[in-house]
């Protein structure tokens, strides 16, 4: 395609439910962000993966979130056991090249937890 | 960690008048990105720096580097309804892109 594609644009779930967030990026970039953006609130970096390095997870909030990549391909973000704070839209961003060049971000998933 | 700070958090403007953000870091940086949100919207990029002392101006919007590499900045003159929304500063020192927390510019008519 020709932009970042992120699935589903909007997801409800319930408390306690496990959701998987999903993202293509644009094809031939290396690199792919995740990003969470509370309602008002700057972009809070999550994970971060460039080819087949070991990815940086470092802003992954708790066990409760994980993410993978395969190759340089599509991206999934797992949020278990989902609580109300994790309410937020979830960017997915991909570049060419790690953290030198211009970031294409997807539409976002809006999450709900009710 | 690598931090950007970014002020001010809001601003809100008579159209006509002019804007500034500024994005602030500690540590020296590899470079600047600028990225402006509309509500509603994802963030899309405008610009980004490398040089030290560097300035690019597009159309309207003027953004320099610091000589340090240690600040940026992003002014807009004569701001239209247009220019409304959040303008985020980023930086890719370690790899992975890192946001300031935005300022949100409201423009009256």
């Amino acid at each position: 395609g020709a932009g970042v594609s992120q699935s589903p644009s909007n997801k409800v779930t319930e408390k306690g439910k496990d959701v998987e967030l999903r993202c293509d990026p644009i094809s031939g970039h290396t690199a792919l962000y995740w990003y969470r953006q509370r309602l008002g609130q700057g972009l809070e970096f999550l994970i971060y993966f460039q080819g087949n390095s070991a990815p940086d997870k470092s802003g992954l909030p708790s066990d409760r979130f994980s993410a993978e990549r395969t190759g340089e391909s599509v991206s999934t973000l797992t949020i278990q056991r989902t609580q109300q704070e994790d309410s937020a839209v979830y960017l997915c961003a991909s570049s060419r090249l790690k953290g030198s060049t211009e970031a294409f971000f997807g539409q976002g998933t809006r999450l709900t937890v009710v | 960690g690598q931090q950007v700070m970014q002020i001010p958090q809001y601003q809100h403007v008579q159209e006509g008048e002019d804007f500034t953000t500024y994005c602030n870091s500690s540590t020296t940086l590899s470079n600047i990105q600028w990225y402006k949100q509309r509500p509603g919207g994802h963030p899309v990029f405008l610009i980004q720096l490398v040089k030290s002392g560097e300035v690019k101006k597009q159309k309207r919007l003027t953004f320099q580097f610091g000589e340090a590499k240690k600040n940026s900045s992003l002014h807009i003159t004569a701001t239209q309804t247009t220019d409304v929304g959040t303008y985020f500063c980023a930086s890719g020192n370690t790899g992975k892109l890192i946001f300031g927390q935005g300022t949100t510019l409201q423009v009256k008519p």
